[in-house]
């Protein structure tokens, strides 16, 4: 199985503070990653998908880089209902996996 | 507009069996590029993919709970159901489908939208 593991599990952050989460696969996954934002008692909402491409209605301040094993997901400034947890999850093959997340806090 | 939304028992007892419904609307299970996952989260922890069945029937299930899961679909109905055998408290958590997607001409396991969850609490 694909082992993703994430970075930082925790970061506090102040409104229009630059947010930068990584993401690391355990082997090569080219591009098939996908960003998720999930807040409390919501499922988890689709920002970013193919490591690079935002998901329509998604704000511009999201974007994400990266291909192979490292990957990002930056916030360019942060918003107050940016508050949440983020997760990555590769979508190269069979069993999916998801990285064990990052909460947002506010500082 | 497409939904899912997930049915099933709130509370199952230790070593029961577990019956969850998934039932799709604004889409059909017969799209030979749409799919559907159960994917689970335990409070408080990252969401784990549990199963996917492809529009022709093809399964793929995680593989340390492959030998509990199995999952199959109602196409006429538009559900997809997942049955977990043998339920333990570590089980507890909220049960989600969600629909993968066809993207520049790939079969792509990314998932939008996802059914709001149920809560299934193991416990005598």
């Amino acid at each position: 199985d694909i082992q993703m593991t994430q970075s930082p599990s925790s970061v506090s952050a102040s409104v229009g503070d630059r947010v930068t989460i990584t993401c690391r696969a355990s082997q090569g996954i080219a591009s098939w990653l996908a960003w998720y934002q999930q807040k409390p008692g919501k499922a988890p909402k689709l920002l970013i998908y193919a490591a690079s491409n935002l998901q329509s209605g998604v704000p511009s301040r999201f974007s994400g880089s990266g291909s192979g094993t490292d990957f990002t997901l930056t916030i360019s400034s942060l918003q107050p209902e940016d508050f949440a947890i983020y997760y990555c999850q590769q979508a190269s093959s069979f069993p999916l996996t998801f990285g064990g997340g990052t909460k947002v806090e506010i500082k | 507009q497409v939904t899912l939304k997930e049915s099933g028992p709130v509370l199952v007892k230790p070593t029961e069996t577990l019956t969850l419904t998934c039932t799709v609307s604004g889409f059909s299970l017969s799209n030979s590029r749409m799919g559907v996952s159960w994917i689970r989260q335990s409070p408080g922890k990252a969401p784990e993919w549990l199963a996917h069945i492809f529009s022709n029937d093809e399964k793929s299930y995680n593989t340390s709970l492959r030998s509990r899961l199995t999952i199959s679909k109602d196409t006429y109905k538009s559900q997809v159901v997942l049955t977990m055998t043998n339920m333990d408290p570590v089980d507890t958590a909220t049960y989600s489908c969600a629909r993968s997607n066809f993207w520049s001409g790939y079969y792509v396991f990314w998932f939008d939208p996802w059914g709001q969850g149920t809560l299934v609490t193991v416990s005598s």
